[in-house]
Parts: structure tokens; C-alpha cells; sequence
């Protein structure tokens, strides 16, 4: 079972912020909470990795509180092409390696 | 971020016949990699851990007589889909993991 917990879809338009936040209350001491975007017909593509507080690169920011139970994806101004589905995944320790289990993920649509 | 490259990148094949796909992390090396299956509008599913030098761990529920994964060297993992049929036909991806999993463009497989 994912560790995660997500909205199934969100709607937004383009150039406004959306901030998709991830449930993770099972979350253990040396798990990374890492976010991902698919496209159709794509492996996932790597957004941003964070352990806690607030990390920001050039596509998105992740909001970690203090209690890591949940986090937040931040895209600002989102275009068209931002419609994808976005993953919120931590790892797990199984068998001696880590592995990410998915959950079903955000689908988000970005409207004109 | 790492990079991770498939081959093929979609391939038919006739119901009884074996396909492999080829996984490659190209400026990375992988001590592990990972395979996911994603059927439509579904999630990724994880599918087994392929271990550089060692036999791979495979999920439960999938047959790993089935699914042949071959992890050579430290860039090359690859999965074997023996005796295929229809209801084999998905999308594969692969990662490799660098403390951060990447993925692969995926492989489509249509099975007739």
C-alpha cells in the first residue's frame, strides 16, 4: 500500500498558483518526501525532494511542516502544459532497499 | 538530473514470443534499479528490484519466471517478458536510483 495520500484531481487556469498537498502520516525518520509529473505515454520526471521545512528550485516549491505528516507541491503560474499527473511519493525499506510504492496520484488540468 | 534511457521504445510482438527491454542509466551508475508496470489511466505498479550482481526481488504477485531481469552491470538492467500474451500489454518503466529515483521514457508492449 502507498504511503500517500492525495487528491484524485485538481482544475486551475493558467498563470494562477496551485499548491497540491500530500498526506504522509505514516512517514518514518529517514524518509525523503520526493514529487514526480507524468505525461501520458512518459516515465515520471523528477520535481523536488525535501526532508523539511521549505525547499525551492526552478519549477516548484515543497512545504514540509514541522511534524512531516503532510506536503505541499507549489507551481506557480502554471501553463497549459503543466496538465499532468503529479505523485507524491516517500520511500519505504523493504527487503534491505528502498522502494517507492505509488499512489494514484493528482491529475491536474490547467484551463485557458 | 540523472539520466535513464529505454530500448525499445515501443515494441508488438506475437502472443508465445519473449521480449526484452533494455534499461540504461547514462551518466550515473546503478547498484539498483527498479521495474514499474502501468496499465491505462492506472498508477505505476512496482514490479521488482533488480540488483547489480545478485538476483532480483520480486514483488509478490509477480512471477519472476515470468519476468526475467538480467542487472549485468552497474548501467544495465534488463526485463525479459517470456511467453507474452495480450494481458501482458502495458506500459514498462524502469529507474534507476541515485539516492533519487529516476526514470526512464518507458516501453510500450502490445502483446497480439
Amino acid at each position: 500500500l502507498a504511503k500517500t495520500t492525495q487528491p484524485i484531481s485538481m482544475d486551475s487556469y493558467e498563470g494562477q498558483e496551485v499548491n497540491i498537498t500530500c498526506s504522509h502520516n505514516n512517514i518514518a525518520t529517514n524518509d525523503y518526501i520526493t514529487w514526480y509529473q507524468q505525461f501520458p505515454s512518459q516515465g515520471p520526471r523528477f520535481i523536488i525532494q525535501g526532508y523539511k521545512t521549505k525547499v525551492t528550485n526552478e519549477v516548484a516549491s515543497l512545504f514540509i511542516p514541522a511534524d512531516r505528516k503532510s506536503s505541499t507541491l507549489s507551481l506557480p503560474r502554471v501553463s497549459l502544459s503543466d496538465t499532468a499527473v503529479y505523485y507524491c511519493l516517500v520511500g519505504e525499506v523493504m527487503d534491505s532497499s528502498y522502494k517507492l510504492i505509488f499512489g494514484s496520484g493528482t491529475r491536474l488540468l490547467v484551463r485557458p | 538530473g540523472a539520466v535513464v534511457s529505454q530500448h525499445p521504445s515501443w515494441v508488438i510482438c506475437k502472443s508465445g514470443t519473449s521480449v526484452k527491454i533494455e534499461c540504461r542509466s547514462l551518466d550515473f551508475q546503478a547498484t539498483t534499479m527498479f521495474w514499474y508496470r502501468q496499465f491505462p489511466k492506472q498508477s505505476l505498479m512496482l514490479m521488482a528490484t533488480s540488483n547489480e550482481g545478485s538476483k532480483a526481488t520480486y514483488e509478490q504477485g509477480v512471477e519472476k519466471d515470468k519476468f526475467l531481469i538480467n542487472h549485468a552491470s552497474l548501467t544495465l538492467s534488463t526485463l525479459t517478458v517470456t511467453s507474452a500474451h495480450p494481458e501482458d500489454s502495458s506500459f514498462y518503466i524502469c529507474s534507476g536510483d541515485t539516492g533519487t529515483q529516476y526514470f526512464g521514457p518507458g516501453t510500450r508492449l502490445t502483446v497480439l
